[in-house]
């Protein structure tokens, strides 16, 4: 088990581009979130899939943003026409739920968004 | 809804000298709580959770966190710290009606000063 991996690391892109992110989670995980997290704030929630269903989002996913799991595996988080608002870490996460109890989360490294 | 507060957003603390680092959440339901560390440029990693059962649980690496269901409380205690601890903390619940959400305090930043 290597973990949830995200690419790129880090991604320096002008106003205005399109930006697209992966996320590939621990390989058993049926669930896989992403989160946004600017400079003094912790995580901020922005989607989630159960497999490859979108179960829900953010407000503060805008129309920009859009997210896929095509195949309920890694995932892929798009950011069109970017702003300089847009500039954060965005963090992948996944776990692995059957039936109740505790959603223990297992976050990626983050990739660092800078929109100049 | 939850929310979660950590009262200091920076705690300096001298090598091998004890810390805590305070969390205090709000909930309509019962929880389960959290301790996320984020040592620099590095991504969350789970310190210790609570789930049910002994409200003292501990990690790995000489940290403990206490659950005081009467003041809402998840303190994080370390009875020395290391340089290696320098990193960002975070307290998070998962309401136990909600399995599919976490809410994030805004961190607490620990310097370990030599």
């Amino acid at each position: 088990d290597t973990g949830v991996s995200q690419d790129p690391r880090h991604k320096i892109t002008k106003r205005g581009q399109n930006v697209t992110f992966r996320c590939d989670p621990i390989s058993e995980h049926n669930r896989l979130y992403w989160y946004r997290q600017t400079l003094g704030q912790g995580p901020e929630f922005l989607t989630y899939f159960q497999n490859e269903a979108q179960l829900e989002k953010s407000r503060l996913l805008s129309d920009r943003f859009s997210a896929e799991r095509p195949k309920g595996s890694f995932s892929t988080l798009e950011i069109q026409r970017t702003e300089q608002g847009d500039s954060a870490m965005y963090l992948c996460a996944s776990s692995l739920v059957a039936g109740a109890g505790a959603d223990t989360q297992y976050f990626g490294p983050g990739t660092r968004l800078t929109v100049l | 809804a939850q929310s979660v507060t950590q009262l200091d957003s920076q705690v300096p603390v001298f090598e091998e000298a004890p810390v805590e680092l305070r969390c205090n959440y709000s909930s309509s339901v019962s929880v389960y709580l959290f301790w996320y560390v984020q040592y620099p440029n590095q991504g969350l990693q789970l310190l210790l959770k609570y789930l049910s059962g002994s409200t003292l649980v501990k990690s790995i690496n000489g940290f403990e966190a206490e659950f005081n269901k009467s003041q809402t409380s998840f303190h994080l205690r370390k009875p020395s710290v290391h340089i290696s601890d320098t990193a960002e903390y975070f307290c998070a619940v998962n309401p136990m009606n909600r399995d599919d959400k976490i809410i994030f305090g805004k961190g607490t930043r620990l310097h370990i000063l030599p």
